[in-house]
């Protein structure tokens, strides 16, 4: 079956702007995880939806949003671009159950200049 | 809460050689444990996971890990290092409650020598 689905895969935006990345799910996953890498503060959690709605979400200000549609796919949105935003980010879906199998996509690579 | 402790961010071993990463958890409930693989300008890839039951986990191209409560441990190992294996390996941990986000240590970069 097919993975898990980024895009785009590279984005460029200047200083201000905003930018909205996209995650589709393996299908049958309803759960959609959200994470910021980056050289200096590696893997960071961003937030997890479920059925529509946020169940957790880390420690980031609130220019980082995110929704997932009826579908599960899943959209996150980073408002007023800072140089800092510069990172890799990264989807991961899975099934609920006992597998608790995280699977990535490849991810966005985002650069705000 | 829990946290990760992934022991030296950069490992070197000849063709051939034993592969030992390292990898320490805290977490003040039974933890879920994982292991993943990055190859440059991609995402993460599943190696092994440890849930509940046997505690010697096998995984894909020849890895396996370890679950050692005592040692609050979870170190990847391989036999026979392949060139292939070039990459950054990740733990990572979680638990069982309804909020599930993964806590990553912060890497090991593995170079495998000719």
């Amino acid at each position: 079956k097919a993975g898990v689905t980024q895009t785009p895969r590279y984005l460029i935006k200047t200083r201000g702007q905003q930018v909205t990345l996209s995650c589709s799910p393996i299908s049958g996953h309803r759960s959609v995880s959200w994470y910021q890498q980056t050289p200096g503060q590696g893997l960071q959690f961003l937030f997890e939806y479920f059925s529509e709605t946020q169940r957790n979400k880390g420690n980031f200000p609130g220019r980082f949003s995110g929704r997932q549609f009826s579908n599960s796919r899943s959209e996150m949105n980073v408002s007023t671009l800072e140089l800092g935003d510069s990172a890799l980010y990264l989807c991961a879906s899975r099934s609920l159950g006992g597998d608790y199998g995280y699977t990535f996509g490849s991810g966005t690579r985002l650069t705000v200049v | 809460a829990q946290s990760v402790t992934q022991l030296g961010s950069h490992v070197s071993v000849s063709e051939g050689a034993l592969v030992l990463l390292r990898c320490n958890y805290s977490s003040s409930v039974p933890p879920y444990l994982f292991w993943y693989v990055q190859y440059p300008n991609q995402g993460l890839q599943l190696l092994l996971k440890y849930t509940t039951g046997a505690t010697l986990v096998k995984g894909i191209n020849g890895f396996e890990a370890e679950f050692k409560k005592s040692e609050t441990s979870f170190h990847l190992t391989k036999p026979s290092a392949h060139m292939s294996d070039a990459a950054e390996y990740f733990c990572a941990v979680t638990y069982s409650g309804s909020a599930r986000q993964l806590t990553f240590g912060s890497g090991t970069q593995l170079t495998v020598l000719p």
